[in-house]
């Protein structure tokens, strides 16, 4: 399957502990993204990759949040000290420049406990 | 603020029949309007798309309609089947392409038979 991998698919977590999440996007895909979504909502943009450089972050990615793509291939998204609201599905997207349609992984579902 | 809304939660529609599933925009800015489903536990998966220089976009059985003026779009699917039951997402962007998608808050489509 050559799809969006995302990694794990769930995590619980303590509060005030640090989780990290990995996105393997679509090999030929040079842009990644990051979303949140919560209960109700629909996914909420974090953040975006055009290969290593980060192009875009929202206001919803706190001091807390930080997200990397080091060579330009699989990105990481490291939340510190997690907090309850912090709980969520977290989406990976990845697309080719210039390309209307964004392609999912399944997400990572985090719930702080 | 919720530059993209879908009104309806929910829509109960029979096998075989049309299902129209509606979203509207409050950014003028936006140029690119895509819609996709969710399974539960899945991630978003791309259906179809549509430029603001068009309005009307057909796949299938999908049919994408823009209306600029009234900052409107809708879902036709027809025939509607039993598969189609899930979560569907209107997205917008205001760049042509899928960087940083708006999403709107879901309408849960159930397809009975």
């Amino acid at each position: 399957d050559t799809g969006v991998s995302q990694d794990p698919r769930h995590k619980i977590t303590k509060r005030g502990q640090n989780v990290t999440f990995r996105c393997d996007p679509i090999s030929e895909h040079n842009r990644l993204y990051w979303y949140r979504q919560t209960l109700g909502q629909g996914p909420e943009f974090l953040t975006y990759f055009q290969n290593e450089a980060q192009l875009e972050k929202s206001r919803l990615l706190s001091d807390r949040f930080s997200a990397e793509r080091p060579k330009g291939s699989f990105s990481t998204l490291e939340i510190q000290r997690t907090e309850q609201g912090d709980s969520a599905m977290y989406l990976c997207a990845s697309s080719l420049p210039g390309v209307g349609e964004a392609f999912f992984g399944q997400g990572t579902r985090l719930t702080v406990v | 603020d919720q530059q993209v809304k879908q009104n309806s939660p929910s829509l109960s529609v029979q096998e075989g029949r049309i299902s129209i599933l509606n979203c509207d925009y409050t950014n003028s800015m936006f140029d690119y309007f895509l819609w996709y489903k969710k399974y539960p536990a899945e991630g978003p998966t791309f259906l179809i798309s549509i430029s603001s220089i068009k309005d009307k976009n057909e796949d299938g059985r999908f049919t994408v309609f823009l209306n600029k003026s009234a900052k409107h779009l809708s879902l036709h699917i027809v025939p509607s089947q039993p598969g189609d039951s899930a979560v569907y997402f209107c997205a917008a962007s205001a760049s042509g392409t899928a960087s940083k998608l708006t999403f709107g808050t879901g309408t849960r489509l159930q397809v009975t038979l």
